[in-house]
């Protein structure tokens, strides 16, 4: 069974740095793409980019381009999307997707606060 | 403003059959298969329909999709309380990045 867990709910403040994570099993992690969504609350599903775990080949989309970084771990089969300061306007849940092509299984969300 | 346009918002009664609407360009829905996805409130988004009209195992076949050139439907028939949810498709762009539609918000009378 296809499992993505992510990790839990984090409150930083503005200028902060922050890693969260998503662990995958159930399939072979090197062999799909994987990815991060970004739904502000009460907005939509935004694609924020991929990474292929077999070579670290990365795409973003132009709105997160700069702004975040997406790695992966295959000895852990994690990848992981991190911020080197964050912004109050980077509220928002999380989404960790497979991709077949497009995202095909996903994880349970994290939620992160960014306040003063 | 997404580059996949939905309808905000759609309503139908139970068993009625709804449908709803996923508009796009030639750089993506133009030339790229469509997903549709079901996200219920507070949860995650699932995956409704992939490569325009295929069903993952365990997706009722009220749900069904397709495709028409620049532009893809969702149709729901028989319609259930427990469908109201959000709707959202989805397609890769030749630029090399995926986009969401902005979403639609199903309610079920």
């Amino acid at each position: 069974e296809v499992q993505l867990v992510q990790s839990g709910a984090e409150v930083k403040k503005p200028g902060e740095s922050l890693r969260i994570s998503c662990k995958s099993s159930g399939y072979s992690f090197t062999n799909f793409w994987i990815g991060w969504v970004r739904q502000m609350p009460g907005k939509g599903l935004e694609w924020m980019g991929i990474i292929y775990p077999g070579d670290s080949d990365t795409r973003y989309s132009p709105s997160f381009q700069g702004q975040v970084t997406i790695s992966v771990d295959k000895s852990f089969s994690t990848a992981y999307l991190q911020w080197s300061s964050l912004k109050a306007s980077d509220t928002a849940m999380y989404y960790c997707a497979r991709h077949s092509g497009l995202p095909d299984y996903w994880g349970q969300g994290t939620l992160v606060t960014v306040s003063s | 403003q997404s580059v996949l346009t939905q309808p905000p918002s759609a309503s139908g009664t139970p068993g009625q059959r709804v449908t709803i609407s996923c508009s796009g360009s030639s750089s993506n829905i133009g030339s790229n298969t469509v997903n549709w996805y079901q996200q219920l409130p507070g949860t995650a988004p699932k995956l409704l329909i992939y490569s325009n009209d295929q069903r993952p195992s365990g997706v009722p076949d009220r749900f069904s999709g397709s495709r028409s050139g620049t532009s893809a439907s969702l149709a729901i028939s028989g319609l259930q309380s427990e469908d109201e949810a959000d709707y959202y498709c989805s397609a890769w762009d030749d630029r090399l990045y995926g986009f969401f539609g902005g979403g639609t918000k199903l309610t079920v009378l």
